[in-house]
């Protein structure tokens, strides 16, 4: 089993909708959480970072960390169809260099 | 904002051979990380580099070998490529006293081999 799960999708919605992103874990020592946006065959963006438990937001996307379930989130309100990629999340723990990503959910915004 | 550079973007490469991929970081940053993903796989974890000095390593195979320059360059050397080693190969840099966390990638070196 994965250290990182992640529903590789794929998603699709119409432009407008909120979106939500979810990624489980297993290791409790994860403590610093990303999410990564990856276009085709281009590498991975940084587009969240958060650490902890808590909630973080940067214009449309908000990023959710539940350690008590193990389980984080990542919303986009008004989704565009520049939004469509894959989307990772990382999790590394305190003193660790790696990231561990999940699957990646692919996702398409309809126009 | 300058961002990680990687070189070349394409190699392709027979079975056996050697390929050495280069990685230069984003200015000021002195950690270097390398992934590998496959198709329709995430980025795995090869190796990373602090100050010229291996810092964590994963799941990097012995016919892999990795170094960080003075100038905070790294190159990741693979001998006796096997089909494989075909994959998305990510450098990623970031500042580790800000926060080693916040990995910024390049856009990948594709090898191929044949």
């Amino acid at each position: 089993q994965k250290e990182v799960e992640q529903d590789p999708g794929p998603l699709s919605v119409p432009e407008g909708a909120i979106v939500s992103l979810n990624c489980t874990y297993s290791n409790s020592a994860f403590q610093y959480f990303m999410w990564y946006r990856q276009y085709s065959r281009k590498g991975p963006e940084l587009l969240m970072y958060t650490y902890s438990s808590g909630n973080k937001e940067d214009g449309r996307f908000t990023a959710q960390v539940d350690k008590s379930s193990k389980y984080i989130s990542l919303f986009i309100r008004d989704s565009q169809p520049s939004d469509s990629a894959t989307y990772l999340c990382a999790m590394s723990a305190e003193g660790a260099q790696k990231l561990v990503f999940g699957q990646g959910t692919r996702l398409t915004i309809n126009p | 904002a300058a961002g990680v550079i990687q070189s070349p973007r394409h190699l392709i490469k027979e079975k056996r051979e050697t390929a050495t991929l280069k990685c230069y970081p984003i200015p000021r940053h002195d950690t270097v990380y390398w992934y590998q993903q496959g198709p329709g796989q995430d980025p795995q974890f090869l190796i990373s580099f602090y100050e010229k000095m291996q810092s964590d390593k994963g799941s990097i195979p012995d016919r892999f070998s990795a170094q960080q320059f003075s100038d905070y360059h790294s190159e990741l050397n693979m001998s006796s490529l096997e089909l494989g080693d075909s994959a998305l190969y990510f450098c990623a840099s970031s500042l580790r006293a800000i926060n080693s966390y916040e990995q910024y990638f390049g856009p990948g070196t594709r090898l191929t081999v044949t």
